[in-house]
């Protein structure tokens, strides 16, 4: 079982918006600032999404979007595209040198 | 371009030992943090070790400790994991990922360990 709680599963239509949620707790989400999301094609390489709960890498588009509230964070994602669909994974700093991960979530494009 | 190609996985038998090797390019690895995270058939990923850019400060998740060495060969932009008295549970895919902002800015492909008799 993951320290981080995500759905199994969200879904939306080409141009939609989804958001999922990221459940922590007050020692890894509500104690620091350092959110990241990351997007899973199965068979490549994890890309990161979001770092330090809404900043976006170079390349990302702002279509992507994060944000915290207390021990949750979420992802946003609008204008859905068919190559969105992918698994999504939270992760959170934990303190003393550590990280924690969300057991991630399914996107389907309907 | 960045690039993280990790190699050394396979099988080994429960309390066997294996070590991974991960081979950066397209950065100066020498000025970077570096991970190993891991991932079992289904779940989620697991943060397993990190380790500063110069060696000096390591750490591990509390289910390695003791099992698992990280490492690093700078001269070589090589990352590396020793990982001894291996378990059923170490099973899964590991990646080699980079330090960025707290976050995880490039991972590899991963490298497949399986722990079964």
């Amino acid at each position: 079982q993951s320290v981080l709680s995500q759905p199994r599963s969200v879904s939306g239509s080409p141009g939609q918006s989804v958001t999922i949620s990221c459940t922590g707790t007050s020692s890894d989400i509500g104690a620091y600032n350092y959110v990241s999301w990351y997007q899973h094609h199965p068979g490549k390489a994890p890309r990161l999404l979001i770092y330090y709960v809404t900043e976006r890498p170079s390349g990302i588009p702002d279509r992507f979007s994060g944000s915290k509230s207390d021990n949750m964070a979420s992802l946003t994602i609008s204008g859905l595209q068919a190559e969105d669909e992918a698994d999504y994974y939270c992760c959170s700093y934990a303190g003393s040198s550590s990280w924690v991960f969300g057991g991630g979530t399914k996107l389907t494009v309907l | 371009e960045v690039q993280l190609v990790e190699s050394g996985g396979g099988l080994v038998p429960p309390g066997g030992s294996l070590r991974l090797s991960c081979a950066a390019s397209g950065f100066i690895f020498s000025d970077h943090v570096m991970h190993w995270v891991r991932q079992a058939p289904g779940r989620g990923p697991v943060w397993v070790s990190r380790i500063s850019h110069d060696a000096t400060v390591i750490s591990y998740a509390d289910s390695v400790k003791g099992r698992f060495t990280i490492s690093r060969d700078n001269a070589k932009n090589t990352l590396y994991l020793q990982m001894t008295s291996l378990r059923a549970e170490d099973t899964g895919l590991y990646y080699c990922t980079r330090d960025s902002a707290w976050s995880f800015d490039y991972w590899g492909q991963g490298i497949l360990v399986t722990v079964s008799s």
